[in-house]
């Protein structure tokens, strides 16, 4: 089965706090593609980041940074000195084998930060 | 800029009616789009897959009479909600994955999608 599962529904912090967005997900492919995004009460969402499966480099930009650990099916998010600017709803996916399919979500996780 | 558009982005019906949405890809040629909907407080979950010159794929459940998918063009696709009722309002997300890329996709700004 291809799937991505957000175990964290919702997660309330308090500006300044670090928080790590958990993403696991399940596929037979040893080719696939990972992603995250955010999506703010706009609707419209904001790509983060695409990562292949055979890249597990860890990346950081700026205040983000994901750990991609294939031996645990795990692309997890962190957000570094949280901003109440970051509240949204963030969504893991994942294209299974090839390029150019559609995605999979996760369920998505809220992301309270409060001032 | 944005490389997908779709139009309208906001839209009330009355039931019964049917209305259309476009999705375009404005700097590339896209032979396959997605169409995804987003129920409030929910996620992305796939309607059907476009394809340019060929039928649509629609995803297990979902109802291709009712849902008219017609990819008239390299840059076009158009979904139309046919005989819209209360249960259809949505979110509605198109996506075309970038031709030759390494799994990069684009999103349109979606379509919210109200019918009273």
């Amino acid at each position: 089965a291809q799937k991505v599962t957000q175990a964290q529904t919702e997660i309330s912090v308090v500006e300044k706090e670090d928080v790590t967005l958990d993403c696991v997900y399940e596929t037979r492919d040893t080719t696939y593609y990972l992603f995250w995004y955010k999506q703010p009460p706009s609707g419209e969402l904001v790509f983060l980041i695409r990562r292949n499966s055979f890249d597990e480099q860890n990346e950081i930009s700026g205040r983000y940074s994901w750990n991609f650990q294939k031996s645990t099916s795990s692309f997890n998010f962190t957000i570094t000195a949280s901003q109440v600017v970051d509240s949204a709803v963030y969504f893991c996916a994942l294209i299974p084998n090839q390029a150019g399919t559609a995605l999979i979500f996760g369920k998505g996780t809220t992301l309270s930060v409060s001032s | 800029g944005a490389v997908v558009s779709q139009h309208p982005s906001r839209v009330i019906c009355k039931s019964g009616t049917s209305v259309k949405i476009e999705c375009r890809s404005l700097d590339f040629q896209a032979t396959t789009m997605f169409w995804y909907r987003q129920f409030p407080k929910q996620s992305l979950m796939l309607m059907a897959t476009s394809n340019e010159g060929s039928k649509a794929t629609y995803e297990q459940g979902v109802e291709k009479d009712k849902f008219l998918i017609n990819h008239a063009s390299l840059t076009l696709s158009t979904l139309t909600v046919t005989s819209a009722h209360p249960e259809d309002s949505s979110f509605y997300i198109c996506s075309a994955p970038r031709p030759g890329s390494d799994g990069e996709q684009y999103f349109g700004p979606g379509t919210r999608l109200t019918v009273t």
